[in-house]
């Protein structure tokens, strides 16, 4: 079956770095994307990884490493509003996306 | 990038009703519309492929007498939910891809309560 994992929850700093992690297991692999969702709003766009390595955009930054099946957003210098969840989501070979059930953000002063 | 538009942002209904979300792609033409169904802290669950021009595709378990989805045109996908239920109550989210691309945009989300 397809599967992608990540934390639940994590707690963080303002100020601070965080690291999310996410694996996944998939037929097939089209890209891995990064989504941004607060509370009762829609996912919005943060990142997209189809090579390894490390994709940086700001204060975001991806990774991703195919072999092992596995990827990770870095979040520098938090801000109370990146309080959010995260969602990874990766298309397999029928360009299907396949979620995550996102990792909450905590951001504490 | 893209927008897509999705109306109403909410809806209140009466157990038994039927509720229409519209979800439009305001500056491309989407082929494919993909609904999804979020209850509270858990991830999204794909419902349906909206595919223009002929029936949709909806994943297992999906009720298609129950849900059902129209996509008359390039622009415009929506849902029906039929003969509302309490437990239908969640938030329903649509989005699309360009032609072009690989990223999907998203609706803003329609929070649907049954009472």
């Amino acid at each position: 079956g397809q599967n992608i994992d990540q934390p639940t929850e994590m707690t963080a700093t303002e100020g601070a770095i965080v690291q999310i992690n996410c694996t996944y297991q998939t037929s097939g692999f089209n890209g891995l994307f990064w989504y941004q969702q607060h509370a009762g709003e829609a996912p919005t766009f943060l990142s997209y990884n189809v090579l390894d390595g490390l994709e940086e955009k700001g204060r975001f930054s991806s990774f991703l490493s195919r072999s092992k099946g596995y990827s990770y957003l870095l979040l520098k210098e938090l801000q109370m509003k990146d309080s959010a969840s995260y969602l990874c989501a990766v298309m397999d070979s029928n360009y299907q996306l396949i979620w995550g059930a996102g990792t909450k953000l905590i951001i504490k002063p | 990038g893209a927008v897509v538009s999705q109306h109403p942002s909410w809806v209140i209904c009466k157990s038994g009703t039927s509720v229409k979300i519209e979800c439009r792609s305001l500056d491309f033409q989407a082929t494919t519309m993909f609904w999804y169904r979020q209850f509270p802290k858990q991830s999204l669950m794909l419902m349906a492929t909206s595919n223009e021009g002929s029936k949709a595709t909806y994943e297992q378990g999906v009720e298609k007498d129950k849900f059902l989805i129209n996509h008359a045109s390039l622009t415009l996908s929506t849902l029906t939910v039929t003969s509302a239920h309490p437990e239908d109550s969640s938030f329903y989210i649509c989005s699309a891809r360009t032609p072009a691309g690989l990223e999907a945009f998203f609706g803003q989300g329609t929070r649907l309560t049954v009472v």
